[in-house]
């Protein structure tokens, strides 16, 4: 089994730099997701690590260290429409589902 | 390009009626996901399915809860005798290759029992 923890909430104004981190713990797994979901919307698919290191997807980079049991989500140059919410999410080895965290609520002020 | 798409987006059922729920997903996708999520919460894995089969139902309520993706039509979720502690909103997502990392969701179904 997983659990993986993030901060509840954060507040950025624009043009701001936020950090969401993940923590988790599992014997073993796949890869760290990230998942962004507006007002209880669909949610959408951000990035992926399954190695160790930076992945840079425009504003957006995540990072991940298996010996950390750590990650994290990187949102640059904040925008209005960022504003959301933000998962991460593991698969164990050997497992089908994804286990979601509870997620990070971020909220962008002018 | 069509993408995955679910009805009814809200539904609303009396305590003991069944629920029905449906999912189409991605065109060329065939792993069908559901998931349930409360307010304030996470995604709750419930199911994952193939055609014509469920590969891991461990998510699922051992009474009540059934789902199918048949060859032809889109999953269903059932939900029988339906008590207030069912409503959430059910989500379903696809992928093309699976079990997959990277899932396309739908709008979810908001499901309130009253």
């Amino acid at each position: 089994g997983q659990s993986l923890e993030q901060p509840s909430e954060v507040t950025a104004v624009e043009g701001a730099i936020v950090q969401i981190n993940c923590t988790y713990q599992t014997s073993g797994f796949y890869g760290l997701s990230w998942y962004q979901q507006h007002d209880g919307g669909a949610p959408t698919f951000l990035s992926y690590n399954a190695l160790d290191g930076l992945e840079e997807t425009g504003r957006f980079s995540s990072f991940l260290s298996r010996s950390d049991s750590y990650g994290y989500l990187l949102l640059q140059e904040l925008q209005m429409k960022d504003s959301a919410s933000y998962f991460c999410a593991v698969r164990d080895l050997g497992d089908y589902k994804l286990s979601f965290g509870a997620g990070t609520t971020v909220t962008v002020r002018a | 390009n069509a993408g995955v798409m679910q009805n009814p987006r809200h539904l609303v059922r009396r305590r003991g009626q069944e629920a029905r729920l449906r999912c189409s997903p991605m065109k060329g996708h065939s792993h069908v996901y559901w998931y349930r999520q409360l307010p304030e919460e996470g995604l709750k894995f419930m199911v994952y399915l193939q055609k014509e089969n469920i590969i891991d139902e461990s998510g699922m309520p051992k009474e009540r809860f059934s789902a199918e993706f048949p060859k032809e039509g889109p999953s269903i979720l059932r939900i029988q005798q339906v008590v207030r502690g069912d409503s959430a909103a059910y989500f379903c997502a696809s992928s093309k290759a699976g079990p997959s990392y990277e899932q396309y969701f739908g709008p979810g179904t908001r499901l309130t029992v009253t």
